[in-house]
């Protein structure tokens, strides 16, 4: 079946610091790629997406590159500040028809130190 | 425009009692999702709509657990006798659907954090 594998945390950063969260995946055939955001005290917010190999999806300074060979997409970000501190979580959707059940990672917390 | 909304936000019940939990989608989504948020098991699926029909139902648990979904719109999540082990947050996501093709994007409710004592 779909799995997704993203680092333990807790991550602790000091702001300005350079940002990696690792997420791989297992899945057949051509999955859509997500990270979603989980802000304290907050719903979960699609941060980015990539629904195919080689796909960079952006989005408030973060990036992560769709990677076939590797199965991963890894999430990061140059400079990151105390207002990312939040649970990021990796996520896939292999449809089935119309089916885009999201298969998440466990999700990895952030913590950005002034 | 209004997002996703849950209610109620928070629940405590004892166990063995029945709770409702409900979702109302953002307007004109037609696919409906209910997800489970516990520490123990991280982010899991459960339930599946399309309009008002549930192709995949692959998620719930147990037979304890039910939902459905009417005119379309509003869902309700039902878990009857509960237990211990069903304290977590619920989550629900409304989308697009077919329309939305494989980039359909879903979005996602504050959830409801059910705690069964």
């Amino acid at each position: 079946g779909n799995s997704v594998t993203q680092m333990e945390g807790p991550v602790t950063l000091s702001e300005e610091a350079f940002l990696t969260i690792n997420c791989t995946y297992t899945a057949t055939g051509y999955p859509s790629l997500f990270w979603y955001v989980q802000y304290p005290g907050e719903g979960l917010q699609l941060l980015l997406k990539a629904t195919k190999a080689d796909d960079k999806g952006s989005n408030k300074g973060f990036e992560a590159t769709y990677r076939k060979e590797t199965t991963s997409f890894h999430l990061e970000k140059g400079s990151v500040q105390v207002s990312d501190s939040a649970v990021y979580f990796c996520a896939l959707t292999r449809g089935g028809g119309s089916n885009y059940k999201l298969t998440f990672g466990k999700g990895t917390l952030l913590t950005v130190n002034p | 425009g209004a997002g996703v909304s849950q209610s109620p936000s928070n629940k405590v019940t004892e166990k063995g009692k029945d709770v409702e939990l409900r979702c109302d989608p953002i307007s004109g989504h037609t696919a409906l999702y209910w997800y489970r948020q516990s520490l123990g098991q991280g982010l899991e699926f459960l339930i599946y709509f399309q309009g008002n029909s549930a192709p995949d139902k692959s998620g719930l648990p147990s037979d304890r657990f039910s939902a459905e979904r009417t005119g379309g719109s509003v869902s309700t999540l039902t878990i009857q006798r509960t237990q211990q082990e069903d304290s977590a947050v619920y989550l629900c996501a409304s989308s697009l659907g077919p329309s939305g093709g494989s980039t359909d994007t879903q979005y996602f409710g504050p959830g409801t954090r059910l705690t069964v004592l």
